[in-house]
């Protein structure tokens, strides 16, 4: 079975820097999609970024960019120029492609910035 | 733009009592999915159903069960509920195994809690 996993509970950032959040999977399989959920106060998961394992290029959505090592089963996501707003849960997610029906989740890691 | 709904938002449930979550999708989507969030577990699969009429089971499926009558719906029971299911439940929805629209939407959560 996949398995992903998000070694870090928590983390901080002051606001306009830059942190990194890390994220390991395993798997047997060779094309498969990774996905980074925020979770806020709110509880309402957002999708922050996807990227597809066959893609060799690390996936970016403004702010928010991915470094994926798919040797080494890495998915960390890097948020740069920190926002009051992205204190957050965030999940790192892995979904197969040949059959891919379930979405397995992290354990999340609670983001903090600091004003 | 109504996405993912669930209903109800929050219930207090005595053990042994009955309840069910509904699930309503307004976007076509084949795939649906029941999750549990526990603090320090992430999102676990409870069951998930790849189109109307079929349901299977996720990472940890005792207590519950669920049927999908209709394409748009998806409810999950807790015939006789016990303390260990006080948690946040998560349904979700996707549209397709493969593809650029592969991530899942979710609800706003149900936080349910048995006394």
């Amino acid at each position: 079975a996949q398995t992903v996993t998000q070694s870090q509970p928590e983390m901080s950032v002051q606001e306009a820097e830059t942190v990194t959040l890390s994220c390991t999977y395993d798997t047997s399989e060779s094309d498969y999609y990774l996905f980074w959920y925020k979770q806020p106060p709110s509880r309402q998961m957002i999708l922050v970024i996807r990227q597809e394992a066959y893609k060799q290029q690390n996936a970016t959505e403004n702010r928010f960019s991915v470094n994926f090592q798919k040797a080494a089963k890495s998915f960390s996501l890097k948020i740069s120029d920190s926002q009051l707003g992205d204190a957050a849960m965030y999940f790192c997610a892995y979904k197969e492609k040949s059959s891919g029906d379930k979405l397995t989740f992290g354990t999340g890691t609670r983001l903090a910035v600091r004003p | 733009n109504a996405g993912v709904t669930q209903t109800p938002k929050f219930r207090v449930l005595k053990t042994g009592q009955s309840m069910t979550l509904l699930c309503a999708q307004d976007m076509n989507h084949e795939y649906m999915y029941w999750y549990r969030q526990d603090p320090g577990m992430g999102l676990r699969l409870i069951h998930y159903s790849v189109g109307e009429g079929t349901t299977a089971k996720g990472e940890v499926p005792d207590g519950y069960n669920v049927s999908r009558l209709k394409k748009q719906n998806f409810l999950l029971g807790l015939e006789s509920a016990a303390p260990s299911q006080t948690s946040v439940y998560f349904c979700a929805s996707s549209s397709s195994r493969q593809g650029p629209n592969t991530e899942a939407f979710f609800g706003q959560g149900t936080r349910l809690t048995v006394v």
